[in-house]
């Protein structure tokens, strides 16, 4: 595809229940960041690869969060026993070093 | 701790006026500077970036002035239109970590 793809679109979860959000990216690109992103804010920084490399996850609210890449291309962000403070926008971006293209994103929601 | 610090929160200006958003940061290791431009419902899209060796780009209708010494950047829309209503966040970036500002909701009015 010609941009940065995320499904699903909207995920509305009970507490409790675990996630999985995907994320594929522009083809070739190396750089694949996750962010987090709360209604009215800026993104926030969860983690990042380079290919399958997970070289930061220094933003991982908690370790209920867990990301994986495992064929440096296709991304998957897990969200282990939802609450309702991780009611967000989950985006997506991949690209170089100094730029970031981002997807849409997914709309998750805990009830 | 903020790394970038954006305002203001909101703007409102009138078709054709020059919308000015400001960005602050601390970290002079930051070495990319892009701002994005997100419509509701959508991701954050690039809209123009600078490098901290160069005080202002332009492209079209958008420039980005840059201050090294007092480490602020601004965004500036002339012209301004209708379709410019949307967030724009500043970000700042270093080892691939993009830091971004808490956005500025602009709205242009007709």
């Amino acid at each position: 595809g010609a941009g940065v793809s995320q499904s699903p679109r909207y995920k509305v979860a009970k507490r409790g229940q675990d996630v999985a959000l995907r994320c594929d990216p522009i083809s070739g690109h190396v750089s694949l960041f996750w962010y987090q992103q709360a209604l009215g804010q800026g993104p926030e920084f969860l983690t990042y690869f380079q290919n399958e490399a997970q070289l930061d996850k220094s933003g991982l609210p908690s370790d209920r969060f867990f990301a994986e890449r495992p064929e440096g291309s296709v991304s998957t962000l897990k969200i282990q026993r939802t609450q309702q403070e991780d009611s967000a926008v989950y985006l997506c971006a991949s690209g170089s070093n100094t730029e970031a293209f981002f997807g849409q994103g997914t709309r998750l929601t805990v009830v | 701790q903020q790394q970038v610090k954006q305002s203001p929160q909101s703007l409102i200006v009138q078709k054709g006026g020059i919308s000015i958003i400001n960005c602050a940061y601390e970290n002079t290791a930051f070495d990319y500077f892009p701002w994005y431009q997100q419509f509701p419902g959508k991701g954050p899209a690039l809209l123009i970036a600078i490098r901290p060796d160069v005080s202002e780009k332009k492209e079209g209708r958008f420039t980005i002035s840059f201050n090294k010494s007092a480490k602020q950047f601004s965004l500036h829309i002339m012209d301004s239109q209708p379709g410019d209503s949307a967030t724009y966040f500043c970000a700042a970036v270093n080892f691939n970590k993009f830091y971004f500002g808490s956005g500025t909701k602009l709205n242009v009015k007709p």
